[in-house]
């Protein structure tokens, strides 16, 4: 079956810390990758996505992520995190043949501490 | 454009009791998905709907329905609902062509505490 991983469940940092969150999946075949965020009491947004090209994709906020296809993994990245990134994060799958399923990790919490 | 709609966005029903929820898609987008998210589970996937057809099906038991209407909106029903059934139920919309530029879009979600 398909699967998300996201290995850590909960991360805090201090603000100015750099901040990575990982993100394996299990499928072997062309898939578009997504990172949600979920600041408190918010709906669930787009950070970024990526579909092809260019596997370092840059998103809102200075936040960025690295697909590797051999790695299967999709990490997010934020060089210098703050305050206001406290929020939760889900990283996605959506395998290319399937078109319209999407498979997400459990989420991250984040917290980060001023 | 307006954003996804979902109704309610909190309530509070008993064991044993039905709840329907609703969902208005963004204008002009006609596919329609319904997930459960609950603490250290995710997202976990109930159905898809697209022109008034359900598309996929995720895991759950078959007190777990929905439909879609000819205007997109969708309304998903759980029967005899159970403790287990509280959590955040999230709607979401996309365009539903089958090409990779598709993403999704969510509502705020419907709450729901099961008693």
């Amino acid at each position: 079956a398909q699967s998300v991983s996201q290995h850590n469940h909960h991360v805090i940092l201090s603000e100015a810390a750099s901040l990575e969150l990982g993100c394996n999946y299990s499928y072997g075949g062309t898939v578009n990758l997504f990172w949600y965020v979920q600041y408190p009491g918010q709906h669930l947004q787009l950070l970024l996505k990526y579909f092809s090209g260019d596997p370092l994709v840059k998103g809102i906020k200075g936040f960025e992520a690295e697909f590797i296809k051999s790695k299967f993994s999709f990490n997010l990245r934020k060089p210098s995190v703050q305050w206001s990134d406290t929020a939760e994060y889900f990283c996605a799958v959506n395998p290319r043949n399937t078109g319209n399923q999407f498979y997400f990790g459990t989420g991250t919490s984040l917290t980060v501490i001023p | 454009k307006a954003g996804v709609t979902q109704t309610p966005r909190y309530l509070i029903k008993t064991r044993g009791q039905q709840v329907t929820l609703s969902c208005s898609p963004i204008s002009g987008h006609r596919s329609v998905s319904w997930y459960q998210q609950t603490p250290g589970q995710g997202l976990q996937f109930l159905f898809e709907y697209f022109s008034e057809t359900q598309r996929n099906k995720g895991n759950f038991p078959g007190r777990f329905s929905g439909r879609q209407f000819s205007n997109s909106r969708s309304e998903m029903n759980v029967s005899t609902l159970e403790l287990g059934d509280s959590a955040l139920y999230l709607c979401a919309s996309r365009d539903g062509g089958l090409s990779g530029a598709n993403v999704l879009t969510f509502g705020a979600g419907s709450r729901l505490t099961v008693l």
